[in-house]
């Protein structure tokens, strides 16, 4: 199985902060990797997919890039709407894959 | 607007089976262009992909769960279902149903999810 690392677990950051997320994979997965938002009690909603194509309706703020093993989730300047738990995902060869461990971005 | 919503027992005792629905509205199961899947988050853990199914029926499962897991469609119903014959603690979670999309380049992601069920393994 191909595993996700996803890191760091946990982030404080602030309100205008620039914010990056990172998820290694265990194997060369070309560009096979969803990026997801969870807020609490809200369903996870997809931000990234490919590794760098932003979901229609999501804010230009967000972007994602990395290809092969090293995979990036930037938040160029955080809004209040932005403190969630982010997952990484990779559907390399898979109708499902694995997913990262999650980061919670939380205020410092 | 596509709408999936999740249903299931709550609370099983060990060994007992699991069955959980997805009931969909706004398209129909048979869209061919569309798969539909099933994710789980244990309290205090990450997500896990369970299986998805296709429009026409084709199942695929995790293979760290060593398909203990059955997948399913009810297209009269426009509904899909997740069975397990015999639960432990280590099933309890959140369950997620999703749709999973993809592109023309055949990259796929779960969009849009329901908002979970519980389910607790408890004796």
């Amino acid at each position: 199985d191909i595993q996700m690392t996803q890191s760091p677990s946990s982030l404080p950051a602030s309100v205008g902060d620039r914010v990056t997320i990172t998820c290694r994979a265990s194997q060369n997965i070309d560009n096979y990797v969803n990026w997801y938002q969870r807020k609490p009690g809200k369903a996870p909603t997809v931000l990234i997919y490919a590794a760098s194509t932003l979901q229609s309706g999501v804010p230009s703020r967000f972007s994602g890039s990395g290809s092969g093993t090293d995979f990036t989730l930037t938040i160029s300047s955080l809004q209040p709407e932005d403190f969630a738990t982010y997952y990484c995902q990779h559907t390399y060869r898979t109708l499902g894959g694995t997913f990262g461990q999650g980061t919670k971005l939380e205020i410092k | 607007q596509l709408l999936l919503q999740e249903s299931g027992p709550g609370l099983l005792k060990p060994s007992e089976p699991l069955s959980l629905t997805c009931s969909v509205s706004g398209d129909t199961l048979t869209t061919t262009s569309f798969y539909w899947g099933w994710i789980r988050q244990p309290p205090g853990k990450g997500l896990e992909w369970i299986a998805t199914i296709s429009s026409s029926g084709g199942a695929y499962y995790n293979p760290s769960l060593q398909s203990r897991f059955t997948i399913s469609l009810d297209t009269s119903k426009n509904q899909f279902s997740l069975q397990k014959n015999s639960v432990t603690p280590s099933d309890t979670a959140l369950y997620f149903c999703a749709r999973l999309v993809h592109n023309s380049a055949y990259y796929f992601w779960f969009d849009p999810w329901g908002q979970g069920t519980l389910v607790t393994v408890s004796a």
